[in-house]
């Protein structure tokens, strides 16, 4: 079964600092791992998707790597800004069909930027 | 819509009582997903519909839960005899299909704001 684990599970920094969000896997069999945002008493909102054969994608300030052999992703945030507060899941999309389209999530880091 | 949508977006209920979840996906995603989400963790399967059947079920927790989706479009979370650990947010995704039966990839997942559902 697969286990998705992030750490850390909460981070604050000021604001300008770069952020790393680690995020690991158990099994290694994965079609994609995908990073959500998620702001307080609201929905998910993705921020990047990473194919299993690709080793990072980058979006603006955002880039985040993967190591599918290994079991692991890192979600980099440059120079963050206040806005930049909010929770950060991660979450595994399974290889094998019998598992349907089903997402494995982690239990997400909570961010907090400091002005 | 523009994007899934789910109501209501607050329930309060007691417990034992019967409560229906809805979830209204975007227009022409033909997979529908259900997760739930408990305080401080990530969100957790519950089942997944293509079209009108649910193609996987395995993340039910158990017989007072079970949904629909008799149109192939909008879906409904039904929870008999509510407990207060089935308080949590409960979050809806849709996707294009199908999904693997013809091949193509799995489809990325959007996801709709959530019910928060509190049993008293």
């Amino acid at each position: 079964k697969q286990e998705v684990t992030q750490i850390p599970a909460a981070l604050s920094v000021p604001e300008g600092e770069n952020l790393v969000l680690n995020c690991s896997f158990t099994d290694s069999a994965i079609y994609n791992l995908q990073w959500f945002r998620q702001d307080p008493g609201k929905g998910l909102t993705s921020l990047l998707l990473i194919q299993s054969s690709q080793r990072e994608q980058t979006s603006g300030r955002l880039n985040a790597s993967l190591d599918k052999s290994s079991g692991r992703s890192t979600l980099y945030i440059a120079a963050s800004q206040p806005g930049d507060s909010a929770t950060y899941l991660c979450a595994v999309r399974q290889l094998v069909k019998a598992a349907g389209n089903k997402l494995t999530f982690g239990g997400g880091t909570r961010v907090l930027v400091k002005p | 819509g523009a994007g899934v949508s789910q109501t209501p977006s607050n329930k309060v209920t007691e417990k034992g009582k019967y409560v229906e979840l809805r979830c209204d996906p975007i227009s022409g995603h033909t997979a529908l997903y259900w997760y739930r989400q408990s305080l401080g963790q990530g969100p957790e399967f519950l089942i997944y519909f293509q079209g009108t059947g649910a193609a996987d079920d395995s993340g039910l927790p158990n017989d007072r839960f079970f949904a629909v989706r008799p149109e192939g479009s909008v879906s409904t979370l039904k929870i008999q005899r509510t407990e207060r650990g089935d308080s949590a947010v409960y979050l809806c995704a849709s996707s294009l299909g199908p999904q693997w039966a013809s091949g193509r990839a799995p489809n990325e997942q959007f996801f709709g704001p959530g019910t928060r559902l509190t049993v008293l």
